[in-house]
């Protein structure tokens, strides 16, 4: 089946820099789909992209996905405390009817004060 | 806000028993999805529905698991026997479509003995 592969798995910031997370897979993606999930909670829905090269951004966060539709970035812009979580992007298959969703292991984003 | 409802949020069990979760998805979310999460891992799909019918349960262990979501709402999924691998967080989620962003329940976490 479908891998997505996400790096890091774990990154330590502190308050005020950047973070990034990388979603990567071998197959061209119907779409790609980010999510979050707080210590003890479960996942969040964030967003969704669909076309090829498509840039959306939700206030400090900026989501991109590739050209080729094999991959995707989240980017945070000036992290604060609030954004400590794991962030899991999901993918589905290009030309999969059932909508399958594939998640990455995730990132770990931990930001000290 | 509609949220997706869970039950129990906790489960302990003795291996060889039987357990069953419930999930009740946000009103008129026709797609509905039972995960399973390892600790550190993403969450991997093990049954699909769309209204009353079974559309991916490729990944579901069949000799063992069973889903059900009779009317089109609300679902139970069930474990007869227990193994001790089978602990985990079981998540529920829904959505409106099988390709749009998906809302997840709180969880129920299973510790089996």
């Amino acid at each position: 089946g479908q891998q997505v592969m996400q790096i890091p798995q774990y990154q330590h910031v502190q308050e005020g820099e950047d973070f990034t997370t990388y979603c990567n897979s071998s197959t061209t993606l119907s779409n790609i789909q980010w999510y979050k999930q707080r210590p003890g909670g479960h996942p969040v829905f964030l967003i969704q992209l669909v076309k090829s090269g498509e840039v959306k951004k939700q206030k400090r966060l900026t989501f991109q996905f590739g050209e080729a539709k094999k991959n995707s970035s989240l980017h945070i812009t000036a992290t604060q405390t609030t954004d400590v979580g794991t962030y899991f992007c999901a993918a589905t298959d290009r030309g999969s009817t059932l909508g399958r969703l594939y998640f990455g292991r995730g990132t770990q984003l931990t930001v000290w004060p | 806000e509609a949220e997706v409802a869970q039950s129990p949020r906790y489960k302990i069990t003795e291996k060889s028993q039987a357990v069953a979760f419930w999930c009740d998805p946000i009103s008129g979310h026709a797609t509905l999805y039972w995960y399973r999460q390892i600790l550190g891992q993403g969450p991997e799909l093990l049954v699909q529905f769309q209204d009353e019918s079974v559309v991916d349960d490729s990944q579901l262990p069949k000799d063992r698991f069973s889903a059900e979501r009779l009317k089109g709402v609300d679902s139970t999924l069930k474990i007869q026997p227990a193994e001790l691998g089978d602990s985990a967080m079981y998540l529920c989620a829904s959505s409106r479509d099988r390709n749009l962003g998906q809302y997840f329940g709180p969880g129920t976490r299973l510790t089996v003995t």
